[in-house]
């Protein structure tokens, strides 16, 4: 079975600049989610879609950023314009069921997008 | 408010155990986790602890977690060069359980 997909896994661009990042949850899986880890620090959750509703999107730093998920398949999370402080890795999770990890419950982690703005 | 600390890095000889810490403040945990990063990969979830236990032994993982201290620990026993990673601490509390809570992330190299 396919894991979670992230695409691309790097992008170079200068700030202003648009870039559309986007990720394959592993087939089946309802609930998708997208975090962010910038400059070393913490991973920061961003938003959670069920389908394609967002559930939660408490996480989303500004109107610069727009998370989409047409047809409750794929997810793109698309950053415009672009600043520097944006750089940082893009994840992309997947579960089942909402909720808990474990078991059933377990958030499936992409490899990420590394996003550098210059 | 919703924190996970870890250090930064640890370094262990091949062979010795390894104890990664992580301390948090939100007294609502559910579940608390430890992931793995590898260089290049996404994040897997080693194991997790529900927060009414104080203890889960997995191979050689344990895991250990102090309510009262609001402190979490991983302990690789006899660690291998395959374990060099970024090691995250994390939570989920009742409010919020689909959104994990992580801390900054623990570098582990292992030294010969």
């Amino acid at each position: 079975e396919a894991g979670v997909t992230q695409f691309p896994s790097h992008s170079v661009i200068e700030k202003g600049q648009t870039v559309t990042l986007r990720c394959d949850p592993i087939s089946g899986h309802d609930n998708l989610y997208w975090y962010r880890r910038v400059m070393g620090k913490e991973i920061k959750f961003l938003l959670h879609f069920v389908k394609e509703s967002k559930q939660d999107e408490s996480g989303m730093p500004n109107n610069r950023f727009l998370a989409e998920r047409t047809g409750g398949t794929y997810s793109t999370l698309k950053v415009q314009p672009a600043e520097l402080e944006d750089s940082g890795v893009y994840f992309c999770a997947s579960s089942q069921i909402p909720g808990l990890a474990g078991g059933s419950n377990e958030q499936f982690f992409g490899p990420g997008t590394r996003l550098t703005v210059l | 408010g919703e924190d996970v600390e870890q250090s930064l890095f640890l370094s262990v000889r091949e062979g010795d155990s390894s104890v990664i810490n992580c301390t948090y403040t939100d007294s609502s945990s559910t579940y608390l986790y430890w992931y793995k990063q590898e260089p290049g990969a996404g994040l897997q979830l080693l194991t997790y602890i529900f927060s009414n236990m104080d203890m889960k032994q997995d191979q050689r993982l344990t895991v250990l977690l102090n309510k009262k201290d609001k402190h979490l620990s991983l302990r690789i026993a006899d660690t291998q060069t395959g374990d060099s990673a970024i090691y995250f601490c994390a939570e989920t509390l009742y409010s919020s359980a689909s959104k994990i809570i992580f801390g900054s992330g623990t570098r582990l190299s292992i030294r010969p």
